[in-house]
């Protein structure tokens, strides 16, 4: 089946940093979006993009849609500590997908 | 702002228990969905509906998870009679229709089992 692998896995640094994170796909997805998931939360929607090559910003964070259509990336600029949480990459090809998650930590 | 609801957000449960989870989808949101997430992965879809009729359970273990969307409205997710391994977090979400990839997620119901 579909997998998605999500680098790093976990990320720690300091507030006002930038952080880069990926995802790959072993398959083409028609479409790619990032979620945010906080401890005891459900997942909250950061960006959608829908087109190969497609590079969108919401606020602090930026993603880009792979021209293969097999990865994205989701930057955020300037982290502050609300950033803190679990970023799922997920793609859709017939279903949802899941990626593995990359947890964020931001220190003082 | 519209919300998914769920509820409970918390079940504490013995095995062999049944337990149900209860959604509530965007309101207009014809395509509702339940994911189970253990700790530490991303969630896995057990089953999908589209208004009242299920479009996908093929991840649903049907010996003893059932589900059901009566009116196209409201869900409930039922696990008769629960596992150990059934402790996860239960995940509800909806999107306007099916093919419309923006779900929107609830804040969950956090099952343990004993």
């Amino acid at each position: 089946g579909q997998q998605l692998n999500q680098s790093p896995q976990s990320m720690f640094i300091q507030e006002g940093e930038d952080v880069s994170m990926n995802c790959t796909s072993s398959s083409i997805f028609n479409t790619w979006l990032w979620y945010k998931q906080e401890p005891g939360e459900g997942p909250v929607l950061l960006i959608a993009l829908y087109k190969a090559g497609e590079l969108t910003s919401n606020g602090r964070l930026t993603a880009q849609f792979g021209i293969t259509r097999k990865d994205s990336f989701l930057n955020i600029s300037a982290s502050i500590p609300s950033d803190v949480g679990i970023y799922f990459c997920t793609g859709t090809a017939s279903k949802l997908t899941f990626g593995t998650g990359t947890r964020l930590q931001v220190t003082l | 702002e519209a919300e998914v609801a769920q509820s409970p957000r918390y079940k504490i449960t013995e095995k062999s228990q049944a337990v149900a989870f209860w959604c509530d989808p965007i309101s207009g949101h014809a395509t509702l969905y339940w994911y189970r997430q253990i700790l530490g992965q991303g969630p896995e879809l057990l089953v999908q509906f589209q208004d009242e009729s299920v479009v996908d359970d093929s991840q649903l273990p049907k010996d003893r998870f059932s589900a059901e969307r009566l009116k196209g409205v409201d869900s409930t997710l039922k696990i008769q009679p629960a596992e150990l391994g059934d402790s996860a977090m239960y995940l509800c979400a909806s999107s306007l229709n099916t093919g419309q990839n923006e779900q929107f997620f609830g804040p969950g119901t956090r099952l343990t089992v004993l």
